[in-house]
C-alpha cells in the first residue's frame, strides 16, 4: 500500500512569490493535514480538510490557504512568500479525521524562501 | 486547550542502555496521545498510540509507553538502545473532539552512544 506523497520534494522560491504543495494520501483516507515544521518553532498545525471541506485551521495568516480535490488529494499555496515562511512542511493522511484516528506523514516539502 | 511538554531537548544514551523519552500531557478531557520518531530529513512515523484501552502500550521497534493519568505522563521507553535509535521523537496529542489536529511537544533528540 503506498503511503502519503507530497510533491515537490524541494521548493526554491524569492520573498513576495507564491508556493504551491502538494499531497496524495493514502488510498480510501479522506481527510488530509498540513503541519509546518519550521527551525525552533516546532510542529504547528496549519489546516484539516476532511470530505473536501476546510473542518480546521491553526494561528497561520489567510496567505497560507489549501483546498482538497474529489479524489481526496490536496494542495496547499502560500501567497506572499516571507522569508520566515522557510520550513518542511508535512502532509498527513487519516482514515476519517476522527479523534482516534492515526495519522499518516508524507516525507515533506522543503520550502526554501530566499 | 490540549497541550504536551517534553522534558529534555536533547538525550543521550549508551547502546543497550534504556531509553526514557519523558512526555507530559494537559487536557481537559481524556486525552489520545501518540508517538511519533522523525529520522533525519524524513516525515514522521508512528511509533504507538494511546486510545484508552489499555494503559501499557506497545509499539513498533521494541518501543513502549505507559498512560498514567495520576502523573499525566505518557513516557517512552525501550530496554535497550540501538544505534538504528538515534532519530528526534514528538509527543502528540489529539482532540479534544471536533478538531482533531495533532498538538506536538517540542520534540526530543536521542543519540546513541557506541
Amino acid at each position: 500500500e503506498a503511503g502519503v506523497t507530497q510533491s515537490p520534494t524541494h521548493l526554491i522560491k524569492t520573498r513576495g512569490q507564491q508556493a504551491t504543495l502538494r499531497c496524495s494520501p493514502i488510498s480510501g483516507h479522506t481527510s488530509v493535514y498540513w503541519y509546518q515544521q519550521a527551525l525552533g518553532l516546532g510542529l504547528q498545525f496549519l489546516l484539516w480538510y476532511d470530505e473536501g471541506e476546510e473542518r480546521n485551521r491553526g494561528n497561520f495568516p489567510p496567505r497560507f490557504s489549501g483546498r482538497q480535490f474529489p479524489n481526496y488529494s490536496s494542495e496547499l499555496n502560500v501567497n506572499a512568500l516571507e522569508l520566515e515562511d522557510s520550513a518542511l512542511y508535512l502532509c498527513a493522511s487519516s482514515l476519517e479525521g476522527g479523534k482516534a484516528d492515526t495519522q499518516y506523514f508524507g516525507p515533506g516539502t522543503r520550502l526554501t524562501v530566499l | 486547550a490540549q497541550s504536551v511538554t517534553q522534558l529534555g531537548s536533547h538525550v543521550s544514551v549508551s547502546e543497550g542502555a534504556l531509553v526514557l523519552l519523558r512526555c507530559n500531557y494537559s487536557s481537559s478531557v481524556p486525552p489520545y496521545l501518540f508517538w511519533y520518531v522523525q529520522y533525519p530529513n524524513q516525515g514522521l512515523q508512528l511509533l504507538l498510540k494511546y486510545t484508552s484501552a489499555a494503559t501499557l502500550v506497545k509499539g513498533i521497534n521494541g518501543f513502549e509507553a505507559e498512560f498514567k493519568k495520576s502523573e499525566t505522563s505518557f513516557h517512552l521507553t525501550k530496554p535497550s538502545a540501538h544505534m538504528s535509535d538515534a532519530a528526534e521523537y514528538f509527543c502528540a496529542v489529539s482532540g479534544p473532539f471536533g478538531n482533531e489536529k495533532l498538538t506536538f511537544g517540542t520534540g526530543t533528540r536521542l543519540t546513541i552512544i557506541p
